[in-house]
């Protein structure tokens, strides 16, 4: 079973227009990752926010968080062809020491040049 | 820092074989992950590593080895291959179960 879920699953934008991609989630997290996969590459960490925050900025990204919801966004401002890519959400689930990752199944995204 | 790596990058199996997927990390994590992703789908775990020595099954495990060789390696061997197990692998790291993950470039495997 998969804790997030992406939305929209696919999207296709111009080069320089905004981009947003929404993860709902079920149970309440200390955290949730979104993170990136280029096409046949291994993924790469984008982005931590953590249950108590909610928003967090790194370069051309803004991640905002809604525990009431449930919910997060991920925007990737002023798109460029490089952003093309795979994003997923990812939210921690477990206790004691072993917590885990536990991943949505991504929304795929076109920069159109 | 080579980072994550994984051996083989493809690898063709005819169903019954068995194989190990090798997996070394060089950034000194505590915790190992194996997961595979399959076309449309996000990663599921099939086992991890919280620290050496020890191993814990994720979402699939079914089919599935795993062998914490100490704190760099984390091997994953298929005892008797399945078109079901046809997949990408991939093996990462991290410090701890809820930080960031550092990913393998993945191990393409087709079962015949």
């Amino acid at each position: 079973s998969q804790q997030g879920e992406e939305d929209p699953q696919a999207l296709s934008i111009q080069e320089g227009e905004n981009a947003t991609m929404n993860c709902s989630y079920k149970t309440s997290i200390n955290n949730l990752q979104w993170y990136r996969q280029n096409s046949g590459r291994g993924l790469v960490h984008l982005i931590l926010i953590r249950s108590n925050e909610r928003e967090k900025h790194s370069g051309r990204l803004r991640v905002t968080l809604d525990t009431s919801k449930k919910s997060s966004s991920l925007l990737i401002t002023a798109s460029r062809a490089a952003d093309t890519a795979s994003y997923f959400c990812a939210t921690d689930a477990g206790f004691g020491s072993n917590y885990q990752l536990i991943w949505g199944a991504g929304t795929k995204l076109i920069i159109k040049p | 820092n080579a980072g994550v790596t994984q051996t083989p990058k493809f690898q063709v199996l005819k169903t019954g074989q068995s194989m190990t997927l090798q997996c070394a990390q060089d950034m000194n994590h505590n915790s190992m992950y194996w997961y595979r992703q399959d076309p449309g789908m996000g990663l599921r775990l099939i086992y991890y590593s919280a620290s050496e020595g020890t191993t814990d099954k994720g979402e699939v495990p079914n089919g599935y080895n795993v062998s914490r060789l100490n704190k760099r390696e984390f091997s994953l061997r298929l005892e008797s291959a399945a078109p079901s197990q046809t997949s990408v692998y991939f093996c990462a790291g991290g410090t701890s179960g809820r930080a960031e993950q550092f990913f393998g470039p993945g191990t393409r495997l087709t079962v015949l």
